[in-house]
């Protein structure tokens, strides 16, 4: 149980484009969705914090009109990297929340970015 | 601030054999819990073990252990019989200040030679 799953797994775009990405908790109720982005041999740096039916909470640094976050449903939340730049290419990772906390997130598989 | 130091950027063992992965951490909070998750070149994140700051033995999980020294701010992942699937990046995270702040540390490649 606690499967989380991420569309695409893998990304190219154009600089200037914007490319979404979903998170979709497949066999749980997730109220709450963690979005992470990893750079190549480094830790996974939270983005923001989404919780079904409200705005997400975005971590310092993090740009909210670059990073859109939409928690939809219980079990999709997406994210859209708008007028994507090279310096976006990363792997972004989500997570899922059965109960909101922290404590217990279950991990998608990651998207991997490029932008060229 | 949280904070997870892991000082080994990289490490070898030799298949079947027993390897720790060094862990401490820096928080002011009295309630944290820390994690290890191992991160293989696939690149999804997988939950290996969780320790409470009040529990009193140390964690295990089949071949994984953690070694939680409280005293010392240490939570290290020891894994038995390495084997070669092992291989992969591991990371050490915190959850504290309520279960508000969760930090990972900046991970361990971890090599298993055969």
């Amino acid at each position: 149980g606690a499967v989380v799953s991420q569309h695409p797994s893998r990304v190219i775009c154009k600089s200037g484009t914007s490319v979404k990405i979903e998170c979709r908790s497949l066999d749980f109720q997730a109220t709450t969705m963690f979005w992470y982005r990893q750079f190549p041999k480094q830790s996974l740096m939270l983005m923001a914090t989404s919780n079904e039916g409200s705005k997400a909470t975005y971590e310092q640094g993090v740009e909210k009109d670059k990073f859109l976050i939409n928690h939809a449903s219980l079990t999709l939340s997406t994210l859209t990297v708008t007028s994507a730049h090279p310096e976006d290419s990363s792997f972004y990772i989500c997570s899922a929340s059965l109960s909101g906390r922290k404590f217990e997130q279950y991990f998608g598989p990651g998207t991997r970015l490029t932008v060229t | 601030a949280q904070k997870i130091t892991q000082t080994q950027p990289g490490m070898f063992v030799q298949e079947k054999e027993a390897v720790t992965l060094d862990c401490t951490y820096d928080t002011s909070d009295p309630s944290y819990g820390l994690f290890w998750y191992k991160q293989p070149s696939s690149g999804e994140m997988i939950f290996l073990i969780y320790q409470g700051s009040y529990d009193q033995q140390n964690a295990t999980e089949g071949r994984y252990s953690l070694n939680f020294q409280k005293a010392r701010k240490s939570a290290n992942l020891v894994i038995s019989a390495s084997q070669l699937g092992d291989s992969a990046m591991y990371f050490c995270a915190m959850i504290s200040n309520y279960g508000q702040n969760f930090v990972f540390g900046p991970g361990t490649r971890l090599s298993v030679l055969p």
